[in-house]
């Protein structure tokens, strides 16, 4: 088991471009989450996948964001024209279909400049 | 936005004092998780509770599922160095899908020697 591990760590973008996150679940994990987590809170929920169904998309999600788990396996998160309010700690979870329990990987970090 | 309140925002203790945190909602709960982040990584699970009235233990920390099902408290005992960290409880609403936890603010935790 090598847990939950998300690419890139640290992303340095400028304002106005794309970016695109990937997360790769536990591998017997049918469901994926992902969250964002700014500084002083608790991660926001934004979407969660159950195999390669996107089942629900918070409002946080605006339409600059998109998430797609095409095979049901790792899943990645893009941010179109990106704007200074998107820096945030991104984070992905997963999950098996028998427990509630999520398990978080490390986060990508963004700082929009 | 974030439903639960967490509360103290922040705790300063001394090596080995015992330290309590609760979440409070105004909705009633089916699950309380309750995760440990350390700087720049993602949260760590420490204990899941499913019922009513639900104590359990993970080594010092002991967390309860309130009657009410409206609350949860976390207790950590004799509290060491490595205890430092942001505790962060997460709540699945009744009403609320599978999977879409909302998460307390927080509380920040400092152990002094």
């Amino acid at each position: 088991d090598t847990g939950v591990s998300q690419d890139p760590r640290h992303k340095i973008t400028k304002r106005g471009q794309n970016v695109t996150f990937r997360c790769d679940p536990i591998s017997e994990h049918n469901r994926l989450y992902w969250y964002r987590q700014t500084l002083g809170q608790g991660p926001e929920f934004l979407t969660y996948f159950q195999n390669e169904a996107q089942l629900e998309k918070s409002r946080l999600l605006s339409d600059r964001f998109s998430a797609e788990r095409p095979k049901g396996s790792f899943s990645t998160l893009e941010i179109q024209r990106t704007e200074q309010g998107d820096s945030a700690m991104y984070l992905c979870a997963s999950s098996s279909t028998t427990t509630y329990e999520q398990y978080f990987g490390p986060g990508t970090r963004l700082t929009v400049t | 936005g974030q439903q639960l309140n967490q509360s103290p925002q922040s705790m300063f203790i001394q090596e080995g004092e015992d330290v309590s945190m609760n979440c409070t909602s105004s909705s009633i709960f089916n699950t309380w998780l309750w995760y440990k982040q350390d700087p720049g990584e993602g949260p760590v699970l420490l204990i899941a509770l499913y019922k009513a009235g639900e104590l359990t233990s993970n080594g010092r920390l002991t967390a309860q599922f309130g009657i009410t099902r409206k609350d949860s408290f976390l207790n950590i005992s004799a509290s060491i160095p490595s205890d430092v960290g942001i505790y962060f409880c997460a709540g699945l609403s009744a009403t609320d899908s599978w999977g879409k936890f909302q998460f307390g603010a927080g509380t920040q935790v400092v152990v002094t020697p």
